[in-house]
C-alpha cells in the first residue's frame, strides 16, 4: 500500500521569500516520487520526480526536492517565489515494481503575496 | 506535438444521459490512466490499464466503463449521468517514471 500527506492545504509566501511545501510517503517498497503543479483551469505538469540515485532533485521553474527516506519525505522547495509560481502543487507515489498506480496527495494551495 | 489529448475539454449534459471522453497517449507507453478531480482538487484513479488490459479498478460505480482499444487509447464511456459526476476527469499515461496527463474534461452535469 501507498500514500502520500501534504501538510497544509494552503501556503502562503512574499514574493522573493523562500518557498516550501512538505510532503510525506508511505510505501511498502521502494518508492518514485513526484511533485506536480496545477495552474488555474488546466492539466498536471510534472514539476520533478526522484527515482534513484541523487536525492536531491532539481525541476523546471527553479523548484528542487530531497527524498529522505530516514524521513519519509520528499519536500519541494524553491529559494525565491515569484508570482507566477501560485498554483496548486501536488505531491505523488509510484511504488516501484507491480502496477505503477500513482497515488496523489492532496494538493497545497500556493499563494504568492505581492 | 501533445504528449496525451482528451476531448471534449468541456462536456455540459443533463441527468441521465450517456456521455464519452476519449484519450489518446503518443508516447508509447504501456499503462493509461483514468483520474478524477472533485470541486476541492483531489485528485482519486479511477481505472489503469496496462496493455489493454484492465489493472485498477477503484470502487467506481459500474455506470462508468473504460474501454481500451489499443494500447495508446483509454476512452471512458459514462451512462446514465448523475449530478455527482460533475468534476474535471484527466487521462494519464505512464511507464514507470512518472504520469503525463492530459488537459483534463470539465464534465458538467445539470
Amino acid at each position: 500500500a501507498q500514500s502520500v500527506t501534504q501538510l497544509g492545504s494552503h501556503v502562503s509566501v512574499s514574493e522573493g521569500a523562500l518557498v516550501l511545501l512538505r510532503c510525506n510517503y508511505s510505501s511498502s517498497v521502494p518508492p518514485y516520487l513526484f511533485w506536480y503543479v496545477q495552474y488555474p483551469n488546466q492539466g498536471l505538469q510534472l514539476l520533478l520526480k526522484y527515482t534513484t540515485g541523487a536525492t536531491l532533485v532539481k525541476g523546471i521553474n527553479g523548484f528542487e526536492a530531497e527524498f529522505k527516506k530516514s524521513e519519509t519525505s520528499f519536500h519541494l522547495t524553491k529559494p525565491s517565489a515569484h508570482m507566477s509560481d501560485a498554483a496548486e502543487y501536488f505531491c505523488a507515489v509510484i511504488s516501484s515494481g507491480g502496477y505503477q498506480k500513482v497515488t496523489f496527495g492532496t494538493g497545497t494551495k500556493l499563494q504568492v503575496i505581492p | 506535438d501533445t504528449a496525451v489529448s482528451q476531448t471534449p475539454k468541456y462536456l455540459v449534459t443533463q441527468m441521465g444521459n450517456d456521455k464519452s471522453i476519449k484519450c489518446e497517449q503518443n508516447l508509447g507507453h504501456d499503462t493509461m490512466y483514468w483520474y478524477k478531480q472533485d470541486s476541492k482538487k483531489f485528485l482519486k484513479i479511477m481505472f489503469s490499464y496496462n496493455n489493454k488490459e484492465l489493472i485498477i479498478n477503484e470502487t467506481v460505480p459500474n455506470r462508468f466503463s473504460p474501454k481500451s482499444p489499443d494500447k495508446a487509447h483509454l476512452n471512458l464511456h459514462i451512462n446514465s449521468l448523475e449530478l455527482g459526476d460533475s468534476a474535471v476527469y484527466f487521462c494519464a499515461s505512464s511507464q514507470g517514471e512518472g504520469a503525463f496527463f492530459g488537459q483534463g474534461t470539465r464534465l458538467t452535469v445539470v
